[in-house]
């Protein structure tokens, strides 16, 4: 399964924007890079997804560089509400047909400051 | 649809009891999917269905764990003989499959063995 390498933990005041950069350097061809989010006693919840380039929603950018080996996800202007852990996941695929797993690894603590 | 279900979502039991849980998913997913967490790390993947198909286990998984998931709908995960070390978060999650990895979470399980 491909690993995933992110920061421990990342501090940040509020109504900055936060960049948390990814390493997945064994990356497969055709794996998407998936980010979640989790507050503490929740499950996770799907924040963006992307497979080159660039991908915007409503709440966040993913960067993705062209040997996508990295991935970057981006928060604009960040409020306390978005202290949570953020996950990097490469999708894998399973042993079974059309069938994958999700490995999250431990996750980028962010913590807004007032 | 008021996403996903886990039932209960607390759980003290004593060591060598068996003990079940209930997932029921977002209606319209034909993937689901149960996780264990425990303090501090991400979700680790268990098992994994395609409507009632159980297509992943994880290598880690013990006998001890079995899922089922009957009808296609709700699933049941069964842990018998507990062990202390059993204690964790048991998450479910659903998707509707395809080449996307968002997967929607429910609040899950806690399982404290004593």
């Amino acid at each position: 399964l491909a690993k995933t390498t992110q920061p421990i933990s990342m501090d940040s005041y509020e109504g900055q924007e936060v960049n948390i950069t990814c390493s997945h350097n064994n990356i497969a061809t055709n794996d998407y890079i998936t980010w979640y989010q989790q507050f503490p006693s929740q499950g996770p919840r799907f924040i963006i997804q992307g497979y080159k380039t660039k991908v915007t929603n409503e709440v966040a950018s993913l960067f993705i560089p062209a040997d996508r080996k990295s991935s970057t996800l981006s928060l604009p202007r960040v409020s306390l509400s978005d202290t949570a852990v953020y996950y990097c996941l490469v999708g894998a695929r399973g042993t079974g047909a059309g069938s994958y797993q999700l490995t999250f690894g431990k996750g980028t603590k962010l913590s807004v400051i007032p | 649809d008021t996403g996903v279900s886990q039932d209960p979502r607390h759980k003290i039991t004593k060591r060598g009891q068996n003990v079940t849980f209930r997932c029921d998913p977002i209606s319209e997913h034909n993937r689901l999917y149960w996780y264990r967490q425990t303090l501090g790390q991400g979700p680790e993947f268990l098992t994994y269905f395609q409507n009632e198909a159980q297509l992943e286990k994880s290598r880690l998984l013990s006998d001890r764990f079995s899922a089922e998931r009957p009808k296609g709908s709700f699933s049941t995960l069964e842990i018998q003989r507990t062990e202390q070390g059993d204690s964790a978060m048991y998450l479910c999650a659903s998707s509707s499959g395809g080449q996307s990895y968002e997967q929607y979470f429910g609040p899950g399980t806690r399982l404290t063995v004593t």
